[in-house]
């Protein structure tokens, strides 16, 4: 089984519709992430937890919203979704680089998401 | 200044060339250095760490130098198999280490 998974992998919706989307992981990180990658633009941080009660903004939260329910699992929301949100979105988790851990990122598989 | 900077490619080289890439950053807090691989669609996975003395995976080397603030990997002789994107990770300090991506380059190794 996968260490970090992510639902749905594929959805198209529409403007104005609100979406979640999950990510579980086994790896036992306390750190999870939400990225978004566009075509020539790379990975952006939407948001990243350092533990159920830590959520921090990345440098694109704005029209996001996410819920960190428990270590393994974090949500990443649009209220309401826009067609510029059309995106492939990775979920990862991580270790705490130089406390013991390397801080190598696993990533979930992607959901790759359409707005109309 | 973007905060890690590579070039974007895309690099196109023989099967058996040796081809090597640069990524650039501005923080000189960052403390810890990675280079990802990106298949097409797929989800980035880890490649190798960089250490500061530099280190070697097979036919992959990886280097960081911390006084032009620039990390490096060099592929030798090149497969097939190695097109893909080359993603630079640098995560930077203050307690957080919060990785930071370049955008990547665009490795195509043809026949």
């Amino acid at each position: 089984d996968a260490d970090v998974t992510q639902t749905p992998r594929n959805r198209i919706t529409k403007t104005g519709k609100r979406i979640m989307l999950e990510c579980s992981q086994t790896k036992g990180h306390d750190r999870m992430y939400w990225y978004r990658q566009d075509p020539g633009l790379g990975l952006r941080l939407i948001y990243y937890s350092f533990d159920v009660k830590d959520i921090n903004k990345g440098e694109i939260s704005d029209g996001y919203s996410v819920s960190r329910q428990a270590q393994a699992k974090f949500s990443l929301s649009l209220e309401s979704a826009i067609p510029n949100q059309t995106a492939l979105y990775f979920c990862a988790t991580s270790d705490i680089a130089g406390v013991g851990g390397s801080g190598e990122q696993f990533f979930g598989p992607g959901t790759r998401l359409t707005v109309l | 200044r973007k905060e890690v900077e590579q070039d974007p490619g895309p690099f196109n080289v023989p099967e058996g060339a040796t081809v090597a890439f640069n990524c650039t950053y501005s923080n000189s807090a960052s403390q810890s250095f990675f280079w990802y691989r990106q298949d097409c669609r797929k989800e980035p996975k880890l490649l190798m760490s960089v250490y500061s003395s530099g280190n070697e995976d097979g036919r992959f080397t990886a280097q960081l130098n911390r006084a032009s603030q620039y990390i490096s990997l060099l592929i030798r002789d090149s497969k097939l198999s190695d097109s893909a994107t080359y993603l630079c990770v640098v995560n930077n300090r203050g307690g957080s280490y919060i990785p930071t991506f370049g955008r990547g380059t665009s490795l195509i190794v043809h026949p």
